[in-house]
Formats: structure tokens, C-alpha cells, sequence
């Protein structure tokens, strides 16, 4: 039982480059999240997914998009690269919306130069 | 609106002293509580959550908080520090306005362990 996985750990890109993060779960949740951690700002809620087939903005939605892709896998996509965008990234998955705890993966560091 | 206030950005406890990290909450409903750490270059780590039953919460590495609801404070505390404590914490309320599991973080408290 992996819980939260995520990939990769680490990545270097140039401003107008593209990626794909990583986020897969197997502990049968149904909800997902991304979350960017920026230093004395917490984290900050990117995007979710309450249930497979959806998906919705959270606080920060600009210069991404994400699928979900099974219940088990939900992506980030960052079409073109901002500096702003350097960031730790995590993804946390809960078991149901609700009064549930979320279990967050080991997050992914990105730096865009 | 929910939201959530920690009082101390960073406290600095010496080795075997207490910890006491502060959380104030702001909520329309009853709600549910978390405290999280982040170990350095780390993912989170849920250390107790309060969901309306006992007010005095237990939780991992022995971490415990109080749910006050007439102070709207859930502070953490621990009697006795050790090294291994030195981390991030996070306050967390339950977003309970929209049915998403969405989560409200605290800026954070760094505690400092000094030997």
C-alpha cells in the first residue's frame, strides 16, 4: 500500500516549456487535489476532484489544467512554463468530501527558469 | 467563510521543554480540525484530527490539541520536546461550505527544538 505517489520528485524547465505531473492513489479515494507550496503562504489549492468524471478550480487555477484520468490517477498539466510557477507541488487524495483527513503524497519541486 | 489563524510564525522550544503551537479558527459551521507536519523537503503528515467528539484530541509522536469552542482555538501541545520534533505545522480547517473535502491551511508555525 503506496498511499499518495507522485512523479517526478524533481524538475528543471524553461519559461514556455510544458510538463505533466503525476498523481496516483491506492487507497480507493474518491477525491483528489493539487496544492502549490510557496515559502510563508501555506499551500494553496490549484485544482480537485471530488469524484471521478469531475473536476473543478480551487484558489490559484491560472496556467494549469488536470484530468482525471481513473478513479485511481488524477494529472497536472502546466501547458507553458512561468517562473511564477516555480513551486513545490503535492498531491493529496481524501476518502470522500466531507470531514475526511487528506493523505498527501512527497510532493514534486519545480523550477522553471 | 472558514479560515484559520496561527498566531506564531516560528517558536523556539529547548529539548524535554513544552510545546505549545497556537490556532485560532473562524468557521459557520461545526468544524473539522486538523494538524498536519511537514518534515524538511517533505510531503504532510496528519498528526490528530478534531471531528466533534472529545475536545482533547491525542494524536501521533505524543501530540495532542484542544478543541475550544468558546475561544475558537485548537492549539497543539506536547509535554516534552525532542529533536525529531523541528518540523512545519500546519492548523487545518475543513471546508464544510461547499461539499468538496476542500481543506483551509494555516500560514504554518516553524518550531525550532534546541539541544
Amino acid at each position: 500500500n503506496a498511499g499518495v505517489t507522485q512523479t517526478p520528485k524533481f524538475q528543471v524547465l524553461k519559461t514556455g516549456q510544458s510538463m505533466t505531473l503525476q498523481c496516483a492513489q491506492d487507497m480507493n479515494h474518491n477525491s483528489m487535489y493539487w496544492y502549490r507550496q510557496d515559502p510563508g503562504m501555506g499551500l494553496r489549492l490549484i485544482y480537485y476532484s471530488a469524484s471521478e468524471g469531475t473536476t473543478d478550480k480551487g484558489e490559484v487555477p491560472n496556467g494549469y489544467n488536470v484530468s482525471r484520468l481513473n478513479k485511481r490517477e488524477f494529472s497536472l498539466r502546466l501547458e507553458s512554463a512561468a517562473p511564477s510557477q516555480t513551486s513545490v507541488y503535492f498531491c493529496a487524495s481524501t476518502r470522500t468530501s466531507g470531514t475526511y483527513e487528506q493523505y498527501f503524497g512527497p510532493g514534486t519541486r519545480l523550477t522553471v527558469t | 467563510a472558514q479560515s484559520v489563524t496561527q498566531l506564531d510564525s516560528h517558536v523556539s522550544v529547548s529539548e524535554g521543554t513544552p510545546v505549545l503551537l497556537r490556532c485560532n479558527y473562524s468557521s459557520s459551521y461545526s468544524p473539522s480540525l486538523f494538524w498536519y507536519v511537514q518534515h524538511p523537503n517533505k510531503g504532510l503528515q496528519l498528526l490528530l484530527k478534531y471531528t466533534s467528539a472529545a475536545t482533547l484530541v491525542k494524536g501521533i509522536n505524543g501530540f495532542e490539541a484542544e478543541f475550544k469552542k468558546s475561544e475558537t482555538s485548537f492549539h497543539l501541545t506536547k509535554p516534552s520536546a525532542h529533536m525529531s520534533d523541528a518540523a512545519e505545522y500546519f492548523c487545518v480547517v475543513s471546508d464544510l461550505s461547499s461539499n468538496t473535502g476542500k481543506l483551509i491551511f494555516g500560514q504554518g508555525t516553524t518550531l525550532q527544538v534546541k539541544p
